[in-house]
């Protein structure tokens, strides 16, 4: 199985702040990679597909860069509703598997 | 609009099974795989495995696959999962998750199972 890693697993942050959340898979995955948002309520929202494209309706201040087996997500400038848990997850292989998530909060 | 709407909180015995479901509409059910996600209290995502509607086709996690039967009705659109010889650890909340290229891109909102003498 590809072992997903993230990190920091905890990140502070202030509002209008960029932060930058790492994810790294135990063996390349050729861009396989995926972001997920998940709220308080445990509502769970795709963010990007494929390492740096934005689900539908997701703002422009969430991007997604990297390749082989380091990926990172990137908020430019945070917002209220940005304060949640983070998860990466890889579709390159079975099975599916995801990072041990980051909790992105308020500083 | 894409919903998956999921049944409602389970509780169920030690050794027992229960079946949780998960209702597809604003698209055409058979054009989708539909995953299952668990998260045990306080803790990430894990996959269970897929299913597709139109084969009843499935994969599982290896260890998932004495755990976990996954099923589809193309009549009623309606994904469901079924776990078996329960415990303790199946305590968590299990979610359905609309697969395609653009990874699991419509989430239900998730049931919570309770496993409890």
């Amino acid at each position: 199985d590809i072992q997903m890693t993230q990190s920091p697993s905890s990140l502070p942050a202030s509002l209008g702040e960029r932060v930058t959340i790492s994810c790294r898979a135990s063996q390349g995955i050729s861009n396989n990679l995926n972001w997920y948002q998940q709220k308080p309520d445990g509502t769970i929202k795709p963010l990007i597909y494929y390492t740096s494209n934005l689900q539908s309706g997701v703002p422009s201040r969430f991007s997604g860069s990297g390749s082989g087996t380091d990926y990172s997500l990137t908020i430019s400038s945070l917002e209220p509703e940005d304060f949640a848990m983070y998860y990466c997850q890889q579709d390159a292989s079975f099975p599916r598997t995801f990072g041990g998530g980051t909790k992105l909060e308020l500083k | 609009e894409v919903q998956l709407q999921q049944s409602g909180p389970e509780v169920g015995r030690p050794g027992s099974s229960v079946k949780i479901s998960c209702k597809a509409s604003g698209y055409t059910f058979t054009d989708y795989v539909m995953n299952w996600v668990k998260q045990s209290p306080g803790q990430g995502l894990e996959w269970i495995g897929w299913i597709d509607p139109e084969y009843g086709s499935t994969d599982y996690a290896e260890k998932f696959k004495k755990k976990a039967t996954l099923t589809a009705d193309t009549s009623s659109n309606t994904a469901y999962i079924q776990l078996s010889s329960l415990t303790s650890e199946d305590t968590a909340t299990y979610f359905c998750a609309r697969g395609t290229i653009a990874a699991m891109d419509y989430w239900g909102q998730g049931v919570m199972v309770t496993v409890s003498s």
